[in-house]
């Protein structure tokens, strides 16, 4: 039982470029979440899927995109990355009976 | 105002002893309370939940006060271990989200 998993788990990019982060869980939760951290920020919601099919912005959307692929992955993808997303990003998910949320290792994003 | 409000420290408590904070929150009517620690680099993981009667888990006690809107945490017999941020989180009523804490900064010192 692997929980929450991310990959990659470091990446660098140009500016412009785009690339496609990719996050699963194996707990069998309904709902997933894409964040973003920055130093002195604290955690902020990019976008969440509360169930298979569904997608909804948080906090902090632009510039980003997702795909709930099934009920095991959520992908986030940057179609031209800025240095503003500069970031780590994590990924988590939860389950019907509670709200409390697992999260994945993360990955750090250079964007020069 | 912000949903959830931290002090970020750092607090600095010397190993053996306790620690203390709090923190607040706007949504009155919020219902689930959660404390995570977060290592330098790492993930959150949850530390505990927090109830209406407070609960404790070993050296750690977390209290909620429904009234003044606020939720605390203690570590008692600090260990070097405990260093690490410690995150109050916050479900966000009638959304499925949770919304979090700056964190407080713990360093404990031999």
């Amino acid at each position: 039982n692997a929980g929450v998993t991310q990959t990659p788990k470091f990446q660098v990019l140009k500016t412009g470029q785009s690339m496609t982060l990719q996050c699963a869980q194996d707990m069998n939760h309904n709902s997933m979440y894409w964040y973003r951290q920055d130093p002195g920020m604290g955690l902020r919601l990019i976008y969440y899927s509360a169930s298979e099919g569904t997608t909804d912005k948080g906090e902090v959307p632009n510039g980003y995109n997702v795909s709930r692929l099934n009920k095991r992955e959520f992908s986030l993808r940057l179609e031209s990355a800025a240095p503003s997303q500069t970031s780590v990003y994590f990924c988590a998910s939860r389950g019907q009976a509670t709200y409390e949320q697992y999260f994945g290792p993360g990955t750090r994003l250079t964007v020069t | 105002r912000k949903e959830v409000e931290q002090d970020p420290g750092p607090f600095n408590v010397p190993e053996g002893a306790t620690v203390a904070f709090n923190c607040t929150y706007s949504n009155s009517a919020s219902q689930s309370f959660f404390w995570y620690r977060q290592d330098c680099r790492k993930e959150p993981k949850l530390l505990m939940s927090v109830y209406s009667s407070g609960n404790e888990d070993g050296r750690f006690t977390a209290q909620l006060n429904r009234a003044s809107q606020y939720i605390s945490l203690l570590i008692r017999d600090s260990k070097l271990s405990d260093s690490a941020t410690y995150l109050c989180v916050v479900n966000v009523y009638g959304n499925n989200r949770l919304a979090f804490g700056k964190g407080n900064q713990v360093v404990v010192i031999p």
